[in-house]
């Protein structure tokens, strides 16, 4: 069975300092690992994924995660936040072989002026 | 390209009714996932269909069904509507049906509430 765990519900965190999300995950199979940011009043949208390959990816925003195998852990980083970065996000993971993605309970994530 | 399309946005029912929620994907894209997403909860997965055929399937009662369409068009139905199925239920579409092929686009969701 596969889990993802979201440590911190709420971050607040100064406009212009650094943030970080923290999320793991269990699984006995491999799996893919994404960010979701999802606005108030709006669907999912996709920040990053990890696939294979290089364990740093790059998202959209200025977002970007590390994979960590050993540790399971898959967090979220942006080195200066905007006010407009206000939102829910989510960590989840998916089977390789279908779109059946696990989703943690999310991170609000509030930039204070 | 028009995104994912839900309808209807917003619903009220009462116990025991039943209701069903569309899900229009993407232009092209023939897999759809639907999604349960409250408070307590988050965000929990119900079932993925593709080319008209269920894939996968969550860990939810048999009051809750969908189906799709050869347009790629699909259907979630709740029998017996239960206080706890009060929820944004969301919808996703992605060209095929595993992740590493394409991007999932999320819709708006419907936001039902249960009296």
């Amino acid at each position: 069975a596969q889990s993802v765990t979201q440590l911190d519900s709420q971050v607040p965190v100064f406009e212009e300092a650094p943030v970080e999300l923290r999320c793991n995950y269990s699984s006995s199979v491999s799996v893919y690992l994404f960010w979701y940011v999802q606005y108030p009043n709006q669907g999912l949208q996709l920040l990053l994924k990890y696939l294979s390959g290089s364990t740093l990816v790059k998202g959209i925003n200025g977002f970007e995660a590390e994979f960590n195998k050993s540790q399971t852990s898959f967090h979220l980083r942006k080195p200066s936040v905007h006010i407009s970065d206000t939102a829910e996000y989510f960590c989840a993971v998916s089977l390789l072989t279908g779109n059946q993605f696990y989703f943690g309970t999310g991170t609000s994530l509030t930039v204070i002026p | 390209k028009a995104g994912v399309t839900q309808t209807p946005r917003y619903l009220i029912k009462t116990r025991g009714q039943q209701v069903t929620l569309s899900c229009s994907p993407i232009s092209g894209h023939r897999s759809v996932s639907w999604y349960q997403q409250t408070p307590g909860q988050g965000l929990q997965f119900l079932f993925e269909y593709f080319s008209e055929t269920q894939r996968n399937k969550g860990n939810f009662p048999g009051r809750f069904s969908g189906r799709q369409f050869s347009n790629s068009r699909s259907e979630m139905n709740v029998s017996t509507l239960e206080l706890g199925d009060s929820a944004l239920y969301l919808c996703a579409s992605s060209l095929f049906s595993t992740p590493s092929t394409g991007e999932q686009f999320f819709g708006p969701g419907t936001r039902l509430t249960v009296l």
